[in-house]
């Protein structure tokens, strides 16, 4: 069973139209959500942490929520430039430390 | 300059071959981290490496052994090669646990192909 798991696999949107991304965990003892974005050939590169329900974390059209189950990344009138791939990730107290990683939504924005 | 810097960018080799992956950081951090991103783009942690002490996961085979002479590197050895190991590899850093480890400095990836 997956601990985290990313909706919807694959996004495509117009330019300025805004839409949110979801990242639904099961695991206990959260120490941690975060939201990376990957551009092709390239590795993740960290956006946001955040650590309990009710945090808010803002970056330019970005905007990351989290409450007890999940999260979301909400992108506010996007550009082309946002097109990526966004992972969301969680460090628990059964991950040894290590963050646990959903397989992500590709996000695509048309000019 | 490349905060984490892993080479080579490619890796093409034979079924049975043994062959290595190098990766430097020069942040300073304390913890360094192998991932494999399969054709599925699932990212997997396969080993973290902190103070010499070295965290495995069960799923990894044997035949990986990463390798650190020291805090700056963290190399992956593969030994006999199989088809199944073909993935994007990558290389990652944090600072020490208590001081922000969750973010994570990722490196370019390396993509391993075994024909």
């Amino acid at each position: 069973e997956d601990q985290v798991t990313q909706s919807p696999e694959a996004l495509r949107l117009q330019e300025g139209e805004s839409s949110s991304l979801n990242c639904s965990y099961t695991v206990s003892g959260l120490r941690g959500l975060f939201w990376y974005r990957q551009d092709p050939g390239k590795g993740p590169e960290f956006l946001f942490t955040l650590y309990s329900a009710g945090e808010e974390k803002e970056k330019e059209r970005l905007k990351a929520t989290l409450t007890k189950k999940e999260s979301f990344l909400h992108i506010t009138a996007p550009k082309p430039e946002d097109s990526a791939t966004y992972l969301c990730a969680v460090k628990y107290g059964g991950s040894q430390g290590n963050l646990i990683f959903g397989k992500g939504t590709k996000l695509s924005v048309k000019p | 300059d490349t905060a984490v810097s892993q080479t080579p960018k490619y890796l093409v080799t034979q079924m049975g071959n043994d062959k290595s992956i190098k990766c430097e950081q020069n942040l300073g951090h304390d913890t360094m981290y192998w991932y494999k991103q399969d054709s599925k783009k699932f990212l997997k942690i396969m080993f973290s490496y902190n103070n010499k002490e070295l965290i495995i996961n069960e799923t990894v085979p044997n035949r990986f052994s990463p390798k650190s002479p020291d805090k700056a590197h963290l190399n992956l050895h593969i030994n006999s090669l199989e088809l199944g190991d073909s993935a994007v590899y990558f290389c990652a850093s944090s600072q020490a646990a208590g001081q922000g480890t969750e973010k994570l400095f990722f490196g370019s990836g390396t993509q391993l192909s075994v024909l």
